[in-house]
């Protein structure tokens, strides 16, 4: 059964203070893994793909790599706007073809 | 304007009552999703149409029910609203499945009390 599992569920950092979220999965040939970025109240809001393993993106802090089994989204010198809950997903090449997100990490920069 | 816009964006109902969530796109994707969004349980799939003539069961569908009126269009009916259904709705939209993005509503907050 295909899963995703990301930790922690909650970080809190210092503004500045760099850190990694995590996320695991198990998926029957991954077609992509995608991160989101979700804001209280608001639809998830897209930030990167990647598709096979060894593949890193770049967005202005973040930085999202992968390998065969994880990946990683690097937070270096956050800001108290990069506050924000990230979700992770991934596609499997199942026959519904479906995304299945992980829970997500609550992240909070304090100032 | 947004890609994925949904309607109501806020609404209280009584148990018992039917409601309906409605979404429209302007992505021009053939695929279209209906997630529910509960603290602690992430985003969990209810239905999804890949066309208009195709609508399949997510993982929660029970007690919901979908139509697809045209490529842009995917509603969601709650036939009979009972307090757990009190969630977070999201319509999303993908160009493929599984190896594209989807791109999201700005979601429902429903009420039942």
């Amino acid at each position: 059964e295909d899963q995703v599992t990301q930790s922690p569920e909650a970080l809190r950092l210092q503004e500045g203070e760099s850190s990694s979220l995590n996320c695991s999965y198990t998926v029957s040939g991954l077609r992509g893994l995608f991160w989101y970025r979700q804001d209280p109240g608001k639809g998830p809001e897209f930030l990167f793909t990647l598709y096979s393993a060894g593949e890193e993106k770049e967005k202005e802090r973040l930085k999202a790599t992968l390998t065969k089994k994880e990946s990683f989204l690097h937070i270096t010198a956050p800001k108290p706007e990069d506050s924000a809950t990230y979700l992770c997903a991934v596609g499997g090449s199942g026959a519904t073809n479906k995304l299945i997100f992980g829970t997500g990490t609550l992240l909070a920069v304090q100032p | 304007d947004a890609d994925v816009t949904q309607t109501p964006r806020n609404r209280i109902t009584k148990t018992g009552k039917r409601i309906m969530l409605e979404c429209s796109q302007t992505k021009g994707h053939d695929r279209m999703y209906w997630y529910r969004q509960d603290p602690g349980l992430g985003l969990r799939l209810i239905y999804y149409s890949f066309d208009v003539k195709d609508i399949n069961k997510g993982e929660i569908s029970d007690g919901y029910s979908v139509s697809r009126q045209a490529q842009a269009k995917f509603s969601l009916s709650l036939e009979s609203a009972i307090p757990n259904q009190t969630a977070l709705y999201f319509c999303a939209t993908s160009e493929t499945g599984g190896r594209t993005e989807a791109f999201f509503g700005q979601g429902t907050r429903l009420t039942v009390v």
